[in-house]
């Protein structure tokens, strides 16, 4: 298996543009997780989905971040508007057992607000 | 006070050290993690446990559920050992993590 995808690597924009980041899991994984790495707060977990439905979104920063799910092998996470406090990377992963499985990571998605 | 504590925050050995990277959480748990982030900023996860012990080549990890505390140690440690390790609290999918430890092992 590929691992968990993610795209872009990295995203450049300026403040005020929508910003989607993809994230395909590893086959058969049943749980995604999007989680958020910055310097100051480290990482965080944004928002987790079984079996394609969100399961908790409080962390969810605030409304400009949505996330969806809308089948087995493909997640969003958008941001709209984005703000240069979102510049961060952002981590999908991937696991059958949830809580009692391993997390598969992605690369992650470098992203930048100007 | 954070909920996952990591200690220390930075350690520098020599190569074939042995290395011991603590973890308190103050969280309930249904299991705890360590994950490596290398330097590259790849995210890799090294074990997954909520009792006991577990060993992977030369990595092993305990976990002190009364006390709430888990370690990482590396035997005979190698520079490619050198990473940012990440201790986090899963609370059935509520994870919290440490701020990380980073070891630099030197030749």
């Amino acid at each position: 298996d590929a691992g968990v995808i993610q795209s872009p690597r990295h995203e450049v924009t300026e403040m005020g543009q929508e910003v989607t980041l993809r994230c395909k899991p590893i086959s058969g994984h049943d749980y995604l997780f999007w989680y958020r790495q910055t310097m100051m707060r480290g990482l965080e977990l944004l928002i987790y989905f079984n079996n394609n439905v969100p399961i908790d979104d409080s962390g969810m920063p605030e409304d400009r971040f949505s996330a969806k799910m809308p089948n087995a092998s493909f997640s969003t996470l958008k941001i709209q508007p984005s703000e240069p406090r979102d510049s961060a990377v952002y981590f999908c992963a991937s696991s059958r057992l949830a809580s009692r499985g391993t997390q598969y990571f992605g690369p992650g998605t470098r992203l930048l607000v100007l | 006070k954070n909920e996952v504590e990591q200690s220390p925050q930075n350690l520098t050995a020599q190569e074939g050290e042995f290395i011991t990277i603590n973890c308190s959480y103050s969280v309930g748990i249904s299991a705890l993690h360590w994950l490596q982030q290398h330097p590259g900023g790849g995210i890799v996860s090294l074990f997954m446990l909520s009792s006991g012990k577990k060993k992977h080549g030369r990595l092993i990890a305990t976990i002190n559920i009364q006390e709430k505390h888990s370690s990482l140690h590396i035997t005979a440690s190698h520079p490619r050992d050198s990473a940012v390790y990440i201790c986090a609290a899963n609370n059935n999918n509520d994870m919290r993590f440490g701020a990380g430890t980073r070891l630099t092992v030197k030749p």
